[in-house]
């Protein structure tokens, strides 16, 4: 099985904060790596498919970009809507989840 | 209007059993490929079962042998049947739509609770 390492668990950061989420496959997964948002009582929400597309209606403070087994959600200025939780999840055989991020107000 | 309606969640005792529906409006189920997830109170998601396009069941291992998916093409519904249950089962249950078996979910719905306690 393909396990998804995610990090941090927390973020604690500010509005306007360039902020950065580490994801890591166990093997290759060949850029089959979508980026979530999830908000309490909500289901998840597709921000980024492919590593780095961005899914139609997400805003392009969103990004994403793979180095091998190594993956990264950046969120370019952090809006009071972006605090949520953030899911990476493979897709290249079945589906994993990451472990989640928390982007809290610091 | 495009959407994944759940139902079915509900409070169980331990080993007994619950079936979840997953109505689509705007799709076809049967021509898409078609999952549950599930989350734990505070814990994060966890792929349950899958089932693609051309019929095939797929299952994480920790729900193999207790929990079977199927469809219903005439009703354009997805089912979770849970047997066996576990306290460790109880979630939210979210059905999920992806466009082929290496596609991301573009749709979920809003998600069915199940609880198992005695």
């Amino acid at each position: 099985d393909i396990q998804m390492t995610q990090s941090p668990a927390t973020l604690s950061a500010s509005v306007g904060d360039r902020v950065t989420i580490t994801c890591r496959a166990s093997q290759s997964i060949n850029s089959w790596l979508a980026w979530y948002q999830q908000k309490p009582g909500k289901a998840p929400k597709l921000l980024i498919y492919q590593a780095s597309s961005l899914e139609s209606g997400v805003s392009s403070r969103f990004s994403g970009s793979a180095s091998g087994t190594e993956f990264i959600l950046t969120i370019s200025s952090l809006q009071p809507d972006d605090f949520a939780t953030y899911y990476c999840q493979q897709y290249n055989n079945y589906w994993t989840f990451g472990q989640g991020t928390k982007v809290e107000i610091k | 209007e495009v959407q994944l309606v759940e139902s079915g969640g509900g409070l169980v005792q331990p080993g007994g059993s619950l079936r979840l529906s997953c109505v689509a409006s705007g799709f076809t189920v049967s021509s898409h490929y078609m999952s549950w997830v599930r989350q734990a109170p505070g814990k994060g998601l966890e792929w349950v079962s899958g089932i693609y396009s051309g019929g095939n069941t797929y299952y994480a291992e920790s729900v193999k042998g207790r929990f079977t998916i199927s469809r219903d093409k005439s009703k354009n519904t997805l089912y979770l049947q849970m047997n066996s249950l576990r306290v460790e089962d109880t979630a939210v249950h979210y059905c999920a739509r992806a466009q082929s078996g290496v596609s991301p979910f573009d749709m979920w719905g809003q998600g069915t609770m199940v609880t198992v306690s005695s």
